[in-house]
């Protein structure tokens, strides 16, 4: 069964620095999506992104973070200058259609500490 | 503005006993509503959704759930827990004119043998 996969499982950084955190959506899959969890809080929603523009954002989606499609398989979100508060569990999701007619598949996350 | 409660943050239950994990969100509109569950280490996996028809859905994993519109409601049920169904499960709610979903804190479950 196709899969959403990211890379790493876990990523520690020193605060300030940039990290790029790296998806494979499903390989059919048109719509792309970047959650957050912060430890004990509930999964945000950060951004969308389809047809190679952000279609819908969130206010935690400041001017730090940015999303990219390099290539017809990876998606990506880069944290600029990561801080303290970036520390969360980053999860990738992708669906066929948008959410009225389709399922977002979630990959396993990517574990961020910032120090 | 949207949001999904899940009351309960815990919930323990022996293997074999029936479970229901609550769900209400705050929507003006009909809801697109789901239920995820992450195990440790894992993604959100979908066990079902509601977008519309029938009120009551069936899931994988032996799971369904009924929506009820007047409650503002959409809670998960299993007739009888097994130990693997330990997790987190998580609510969520979206609509037709907006990309994001909305999730709820989350219930751990917790099956005693």
């Amino acid at each position: 069964e196709p899969e959403v996969t990211q890379t790493p499982s876990h990523q520690v950084t020193q605060m300030g620095q940039e990290v790029i955190l790296r998806c494979v959506p499903i390989s059919n899959h048109l719509y792309f999506y970047w959650y957050r969890q912060i430890l004990g809080q509930k999964v945000e929603f950060l951004v969308s992104f389809y047809n190679n523009e952000i279609s819908e954002k969130s206010e935690i989606f400041d001017d730090q973070f940015s999303v990219e499609r390099p290539d017809g398989s990876n998606f990506t979100l880069k944290i600029r200058s990561t801080k303290l508060e970036d520390s969360a569990m980053y999860f990738c999701a992708s669906s066929t259609r948008q959410i009225s007619t389709d399922t977002q598949y979630f990959g396993p996350g990517t574990r961020l500490t910032v120090l | 503005a949207q949001s999904v409660t899940q009351p309960d943050i815990h919930i323990t239950v022996s293997e074999g006993a029936s479970l229901e994990l609550r769900c209400n969100y705050s929507y003006g509109a009909t809801p697109y509503l789901f239920w995820y569950v992450q195990s440790p280490g894992q993604g959100l996996q979908l066990l079902l959704k509601y977008f519309s028809g029938d009120t009551l859905v069936q899931g994988i994993k032996g799971f369904e759930a009924e929506f009820k519109r007047s409650q503002s409601s959409f809670n998960l049920r299993k007739p009888s827990v097994h130990w693997s169904d330990a997790a987190e499960y998580f609510c969520a709610v979206g609509k037709e004119s907006s990309y994001k979903l909305i999730f709820g804190s989350g219930t751990r479950l917790l099956v005693r043998p």
